[in-house]
Parts: structure tokens; sequence; C-alpha cells
């Protein structure tokens, strides 16, 4: 079993919809990441979480510790959303390796 | 923001060649650095870890002699793929996170290796 998983492995959706990517662990982290890995392989790091929640444009991503979940939301979705959307987490300091999850293929049709 | 830069992003080289790939922190100073592989349709496979003025530390697997890596300084890591085959051919990227606490990782855009 992977130590992080994500859940859907695939995803689709009409420009507009709601979408929600989800995230859950088995370790102890001392922080969590959302990143986002676009068809040409470059990957953006679009948050870092440790508690609660965090709000960025359409994207929200919220972290619960005692249940070792996090999800990425996105609002009113658009084509250009798409994208591969991975959950990485790190046990230790700031230079202390990720664990990633295998990704979601998000595809946002117009 | 802080940025990870990373050269070239794509080599075609021909078979036997030594190809240099280069990772530079812009606006931070990366004590640590980290070299990923991946497949088409993969997750990213840690290769190693890159510490400034120390020997890096591979994951189980890499070789060494194969895939070099210095970091001599707190700004740049370079990965050289040595003697490289067909079967070298993906897609190489690396990450940085500064010192201090609550550091994100920040990655670079990675570069596609095609071995001829």
């Amino acid at each position: 079993k992977n130590e992080v998983e994500q859940s859907p492995q695939n995803l689709t959706a009409q420009e507009g919809e709601f979408i929600t990517i989800n995230c859950s662990y088995s370790v102890g982290i001392s922080a969590l990441h959302w990143l986002q890995q676009h068809p040409g392989g470059g990957i953006v790091s679009l948050f870092m979480l440790s508690s609660g929640k965090k709000k960025h444009g359409r994207l929200i991503a919220t972290i619960n510790i005692q249940e070792k979940h996090s999800s990425l939301h996105i609002t009113a979705s658009h084509p250009r959303d798409s994208a591969v959307y991975i959950c990485a987490v790190r046990r230790g300091t700031s230079g202390s390796r990720l664990t990633f999850g295998e990704g979601t293929q998000l595809t946002v049709n117009p | 923001g802080a940025v990870v830069s990373q050269h070239p992003s794509r080599v075609i080289c021909k078979s036997g060649t030594s190809v240099k790939i280069e990772c530079r922190s812009l606006d931070f100073q990366a004590t640590t650095m980290f070299w990923y592989r991946q497949f088409p349709k993969q997750s990213l496979m840690l290769m190693a870890t890159s510490n400034e003025g120390s020997k890096a530390t591979y994951e189980q697997g890499v070789e060494k002699d194969k895939f070099l890596i210095n970091h001599a300084s707190l700004t740049l890591s370079t990965l050289t793929v040595t003697s490289a085959h067909p079967e070298d051919s993906s897609f190489y990227i690396c990450s940085a996170s500064g010192t201090g606490v609550g550091q994100p990782q920040h990655f670079g855009d990675g570069t596609r290796l095609s071995i001829l």
C-alpha cells in the first residue's frame, strides 16, 4: 500500500464545475504539498499545508491532520486547469524528501 | 517568488554521449536539492538527494557512476548522465528548498532527454 494515495486517478469535468481531488496518507508528516504538472512537464507548487485551509484564487486546499487527509478544490473550473495534480508529503524538516501520490489527471472540457 | 531554473529543457543526442543538466536556485540558497526521473504516465521517482559540499545520497537501484551529481554551491547542482544509452531517455526534474523552517519545495521545469 502506498504511503500517499490520491483519488480519483482520472477526472473529466465540464467547464464551470466544482472539482475535488482527495489525498490520504498513512505516515506522520510535517507538511503536505499540492503540485500541478502541465503536459510540458514543469511542476508548480500550488500549496504547502501543515494545518487548516489555504486559498489562492479559485483553488482551495484543506488538511485534516487527525484523519490524515487533504483535499484540493477547484471552483469554476476552466480548460486551462487541465493538468496532473500531485499530492506530496514531507516527513521531516524543510530539506527533507517528499513522498508523492500517483497523481490525478484532470481534464476540463469547454 | 522563489524560482528554480533547470537547463537544458530538451536534449537529443547520440548513444554514448554524456549529458549535463543544471539546476539553479535563482533567489534563495538551497542546501539540499533533489533529482527525480519520471517515465510517461508515472509519478516522480527520486534518484538522489544532493547536499551542498558533500556527496549525494542515491536511492536504491540508482547507479552512482552512471548519474553523477555535483552540488558545488548553495545555488547550483548538476546531474551528469554518463555514456547515455536509449534506456536513459526520460524526463529529469530537480527541486530545491531554502533553509529555515517551513520552506516549500520549488521545482525546475525539467529536462526531456532523448538518446538515439
